[in-house]
């Protein structure tokens, strides 16, 4: 069962260009939501995150945008650039017996053209 | 200030050799997770780990999968008798404090396995 569903799976968007990903997510109790940006060989990297209690948080040129009631959030990044292209993961988390774990997306390789 | 140190970046093992890997978090960091990327899926969470403590090991296969963090040294990820299935990156991270709401992983660069 997949808690966390990602989409596109792949993406290919000019330069200044808007690069949009969604997420959709299954369990109420999640109550955070971060992005993670990973470029091959490299391991993830905490990008941007957002807590429900917000419909939108910005970060320079990513923001978050997070609808509670569908369930859903996404990435949106601005002006994309070619060294934005990389593999972006939705994750969610909640606390549970005093910690959290992160359930991640499959995942999206966006790639930004010159 | 080093970040999260994994190694060997790349190991090859034959079906039936163990495996283990090795995961140096970073300074100060008694926390350790370790995850599994799967080839086009995302990363799975294995085991959570403080100093000589597993606290959740849920997403651990149940059979040939191990993890210790003794109170001196690495962590350590061990896979016993491998099967092809097991290729994957494996990505270990670490936190300075226990992962509440908002704690922010440091992940390391990562664990490719390859079983022929």
């Amino acid at each position: 069962q997949q808690q966390v569903k990602q989409s596109p799976q792949s993406l290919i968007v000019q330069k200044g260009g808007i690069s949009i990903i969604n997420c959709a997510y299954e369990n109420t109790a999640f109550d955070y939501f971060p992005w993670y940006q990973q470029f091959p060989g490299k391991g993830p990297a905490l990008l941007i995150a957002i807590r429900p209690d917000v419909s939108e948080k910005k970060e320079g040129r990513f923001t978050i945008s997070f609808n509670k009631s569908a369930k859903q959030f996404s990435l949106h990044i601005m002006d994309s650039q070619p060294g934005d292209s990389a593999t972006y993961f939705c994750a969610a988390s909640f606390l549970n017996s005093g910690y959290s774990t992160l359930t991640f997306g499959k995942g999206t390789m966006l790639l930004v053209s010159p | 200030n080093a970040g999260v140190m994994q190694n060997p970046r790349h190991l090859v093992r034959r079906r039936g050799q163990e495996a283990r890997l090795r995961c140096s978090p970073m300074k100060g960091h008694s926390h350790v997770y370790w995850y599994r990327q799967l080839p086009e899926e995302g990363l799975k969470f294995m085991v959570y780990l403080q100093k000589e403590n597993i606290i959740d090991e849920s997403g651990m296969p149940k059979e040939r999968f191990s993890a210790e963090f003794p109170k001196e040294g690495p962590s350590i990820l061990r896979i016993q008798q491998v099967v092809r299935g097991d290729s994957a990156a494996y990505f270990c991270a670490s936190s300075p404090n226990r992962p509440s709401r908002g704690e922010k992983l440091f992940f390391g660069s990562g664990t490719q396995l390859s079983v022929l």
